[in-house]
């Protein structure tokens, strides 16, 4: 079962380069969300999608985009990246509200 | 808003002692309480859950008790091992927020044989 799937799983950045962190799952989840973990911090939601065409804020949005095109994809945008966002970032999936959310495997970006 | 919060790690035991990882909630409406585990180097995986209050969520030896008087999902095990080393995240979901996860900090957990 491939279930949530992230691409790259380690990526390194320059300041100021942009680049996409792929996410994709199979399961026909209606909710798909993106996080960041952060030492100490637990995670944090940045965006979020209820279903195809429709994405929202989450905690700590800026600096990202997303996009919703299919129900499988939902691919995170970094516009111009900065040394704040290197961070391990999270893609999860879900059915539907409130039921079990799936975590991919995570993404280690760095920015330097 | 919604918060959780956890102890404080890292916790640090021998193997066969008894677990407890506290976890208080706040939140406006009626969330289901989750526990997540995060094994080194791995994703997070859903380790139990608890959609209502008194319910019990287990797995794999662990257990947590839906309180809603007390606010509080403290996870439990009664005789741990060192497999169990890894961070536990206590997480809320609320059915008005479209099913968003509000996470705690993290708790690092280290068994010791």
């Amino acid at each position: 079962n491939a279930g949530v799937t992230q691409t790259p799983k380690f990526q390194v950045l320059k300041t100021g380069q942009s680049m996409t962190l792929q996410c994709a799952q199979d399961m026909n989840h209606e909710y798909m969300s993106w996080y960041r973990q952060d030492p100490g911090m637990g995670l944090r939601l940045i965006h979020y999608s209820v279903g195809a065409g429709i994405t929202d804020q989450g905690e700590v949005p800026n600096g990202y985009n997303v996009s919703r095109s299919t129900t499988e994809d939902f691919p995170l945008r970094l516009l111009s990246a900065a040394p704040s966002q290197t961070s391990v970032y999270f893609c999860a999936s879900s059915l539907a509200s409130g039921n079990t959310i799936y975590f991919g495997e995570g993404s280690w970006l760095t920015v330097v | 808003g919604n918060s959780v919060t956890q102890m404080e790690g890292p916790v640090t035991l021998s193997e066969e002692a008894f677990l407890t990882i506290n976890c208080t909630y706040t939140a406006t409406g009626y969330p289901s309480l989750f526990w997540y585990v995060q094994y080194p180097g791995e994703g997070l995986q859903l380790l139990l859950k608890a959609t209502m209050a008194d319910d019990k969520g287990s797995n794999k030896g662990f257990e947590a008790t839906y309180r809603k008087e007390t606010t509080s999902f403290h996870l439990e095990k009664g005789s741990v091992q060192v497999s169990d080393s890894a961070v536990y995240f206590c997480a809320l979901s609320d059915w008005d927020q479209g099913g968003k996860l509000i996470f705690g900090q993290g708790t690092e957990l280290s068994v010791k044989p």
